[in-house]
């Protein structure tokens, strides 16, 4: 497709179990970034990538989160032992250039994650 | 803290209204201030991206001004109609940070027919 594409759109999970998020940008975007949005909140950075390194990943909350993105292209956000405060909306977004990033954002639909 | 503050929190109107809504921002260190519109099931869509002072950007019924200075913008709609009714997202990436994001909590917008 032309969009960022996100799977899974839902996932259900119990407490303590891993998860992964998939994130497929937008063809030739070089920059990639993974957002939260929790409950009442705006979306709240987590990650960018600039090709296939993670150029700041300050907005990881711990060491439970993990992203990767091998080849530059599709990036894969690891959640190991959730926790139900993980619960919220993951956002991927991808643009065509990074730093200085003036231009929009394109972003996917979302991966909704529950935590019972 | 960076903190980017969004009024209202929501919005009512009824079609054929015209409504704004106010984004404040921090002004130091400013790179630029983006507006997004999230549809209910459907990834959020940029529709401005404004990066000087004064900046004013027009989409159809949709307008943005930018005051850098003073750090805050407005959007404009005119003639709201059901299909604009989403949450409206503003973002600026100031505070030293020219790629990181920060959100406001949005406004939500719902256009009565």
């Amino acid at each position: 497709g032309a969009g960022v594409s996100q799977t899974p759109s839902n996932k259900v999970t119990e407490k303590g179990k891993y998860v992964e998020l998939r994130c497929d940008p937008i063809s030739g975007h070089t920059a990639l970034y993974w957002y939260r949005q929790s409950l009442g909140q705006g979306p709240e950075f987590l990650i960018y990538f600039q090709g296939t390194g993670a150029a700041d990943d300050s907005g990881l909350p711990n060491d439970r989160f993990f992203a990767v993105r091998p080849e530059g292209s599709v990036s894969t956000l690891k959640i190991q032992r959730t926790e139900r405060g993980d619960s919220a909306v993951y956002l991927c977004a991808s643009s065509i250039q990074g730093l200085p990033n003036t231009g929009e954002l394109f972003f996917g639909e979302g991966s909704r994650l529950t935590v019972l | 803290i960076l903190n980017v503050e969004q009024s209202p929190q929501s919005l009512h109107v009824q079609e054929g209204d015209s409504t704004n809504f106010t984004c404040s921002f921090p002004s130091s260190n400013f790179y630029a201030l983006h507006w997004y519109r999230w549809e209910t099931a459907k990834s959020p869509e940029a529709l401005f991206v404004m990066t000087l002072n004064g900046d004013e950007k027009k989409k159809g019924r949709i307008s943005a001004t930018l005051n850098t200075k003073e750090g805050y913008s407005y959007l404009y709609i005119k003639g709201s109609q059901p299909e604009d009714s989403a949450t409206y997202l503003c973002a600026s990436n100031s505070g030293g940070s020219n790629y990181k994001l920060t959100f406001g909590k949005g406004t939500l917008l719902t256009v009565n027919p």
